[in-house]
């Protein structure tokens, strides 16, 4: 069973701070997405990383794949308080039939 | 374009009822799933249609069904319920398989 595994599971900040959360897997997948989550809503994709080692940037939020393809990390600059939500990181399938998600991470950006 | 649209948006059941829940995919998207999201945790993948077949399931009882029309929208019907099942449903469509965009989801009480 693959399993994909986030940290920290909660976390709460300040307006402007920065934060990293990770993303581990116990093995491989065809690419990892991001998604991000608000209360009543469905998630929304972010990105997706494919290569080991790639390296993306959206804004604020720089998301990296690890060179062996079994773990990601998100970064984001001076958080605010739209960026309050859930985060997600799920593994693509090689078939593409199937997304296996994190447990997610809850962040509250405190103004 | 028209986004994932899920009906009802919030739904009570007794426990041993059936229910069937709907989703209306993206215009043009032949593709859809259906995850599980418990409170708290990450979405669990409970099946896909591809083209009004069954194209992967995951690790849920027989008595989680599902259907696609030949218009793509497609249904979730869940037997004998129980305490447990008490979650999130949420449904996603695609093309093939590219990124998945995602229903506000079907909050699911169980009593």
């Amino acid at each position: 069973t693959q399993l994909l595994e986030q940290s920290p599971q909660f976390l709460s900040i300040q307006e402007g701070e920065n934060l990293t959360v990770y993303c581990n897997s116990s093995s491989v997948f065809s690419s990892l997405q991001w998604y991000r989550q608000e209360p009543g809503e469905g998630p929304v994709l972010l990105v997706t990383v494919v290569t080991g080692g790639e390296v993306k940037k959206l804004k604020r939020l720089t998301f990296q794949f690890g060179d062996a393809r079994k773990d990601s990390s998100l970064h984001i600059t001076a958080a605010q308080p739209g960026d309050t939500g859930l985060y997600l990181c799920a593994g693509v399938e090689t078939s593409g039939s199937r997304l296996t998600f994190g447990e997610g991470t809850q962040l509250t950006v405190n103004p | 374009e028209t986004g994932v649209t899920q009906s009802p948006t919030h739904l009570i059941k007794t426990r041993g009822q059936q229910v069937t829940l709907r989703c209306s995919s993206q215009s043009g998207h032949n593709t859809v799933s259906w995850y599980q999201q418990a409170l708290g945790q990450g979405p669990q993948f409970i099946f896909q249609y591809y083209r009004e077949e069954e194209n992967g399931r995951g690790n849920f009882p027989p008595r989680f069904s599902g259907l696609q029309f030949p218009n793509y929208s497609s249904e979730l019907n869940v037997n004998a319920l129980e305490l447990d099942d008490s979650a999130l449903y949420l449904c996603a469509s695609s093309l093939e398989f590219r990124p998945l965009h995602f229903g506000n989801g079907t909050r699911l009480t169980v009593t």
